[in-house]
């Protein structure tokens, strides 16, 4: 089935820096890949997904890159303020043998230093 | 808040006792998902369900169970098989397999 590696597992980087966030996946045949932002005690959001028919996606300070070929896509925030300190995970919607689930990554913890 | 509802926030278990997490969402999803998040793990499927009246055990079922009687509702119960149950459970909706997931705010189960 479907697996997630999530690289790295924390970052620390001071206010107006930028920060890239990576994972790869192993079934070529996934389709869609959500970064989730989960604050402290609260339940994850979704903040930006892509699809496997486009290669960036960008929301504001926020975007998403996919490289299908190498089967690995990031997340880059700029610009960080505190208010983007949080874990964030990865995850790959897995077609073969996880039944169109999402496969999520082990998270990031992202420091934003003022 | 988000139209899926977890209860409640706390839950204390004693040893050997099963205990029942609430889901409820009101968004008319069809799939609905379990997933228990310890620390540096990451979220590990317990269950899930596509549909009303069927479920599916996912990568950490051993210890719990589940029913889908409504299409709203798809509670957790932890069972006293599941020798570590102290941890944050969350339920998760969507519409199809084409978008991603909407989580309920989470229930923190500690055993004393």
């Amino acid at each position: 089935g479907e697996n997630v590696e999530q690289h790295p597992s924390t970052l620390s980087v001071q206010e107006g820096d930028s920060a890239v966030i990576k994972c790869t996946y192993s079934d070529s045949a996934s389709n869609y890949f959500p970064w989730y932002k989960q604050e402290l005690g609260k339940r994850p959001q979704l903040i930006i997904d892509i699809r496997s028919n486009v290669g960036e996606k960008k929301d504001q300070r926020i975007a998403v890159t996919l490289n299908k070929t190498a089967k690995h896509f990031s997340l880059h925030i700029t610009e960080t303020q505190p208010e983007d300190s949080a874990v964030y995970f990865c995850a790959a919607r897995g077609m073969e043998g996880s039944q169109g689930n999402l496969i999520f990554g082990k998270g990031t913890k992202l420091s934003v230093k003022p | 808040d988000g139209g899926i509802t977890q209860s409640p926030k706390y839950l204390f278990r004693k040893e050997g006792q099963n205990v029942t997490l609430s889901c409820e969402q009101n968004l008319n999803h069809d799939a609905m998902y379990w997933y228990r998040q310890d620390p540096g793990q990451g979220l590990r499927l317990i269950y899930y369900s596509q549909i009303v009246n069927d479920f599916q055990k996912g990568d950490i079922a051993e210890g719990y169970s589940v029913s889908r009687e409504k299409k709203e509702s798809f509670p957790l119960t932890v069972t006293s098989a599941q020798k570590n149950p102290t941890a944050f459970y969350l339920c998760a909706s969507n519409r199809d397999r084409n978008y991603g997931y909407t989580f309920g705010s989470g229930t923190r189960l500690t055993v004393v």
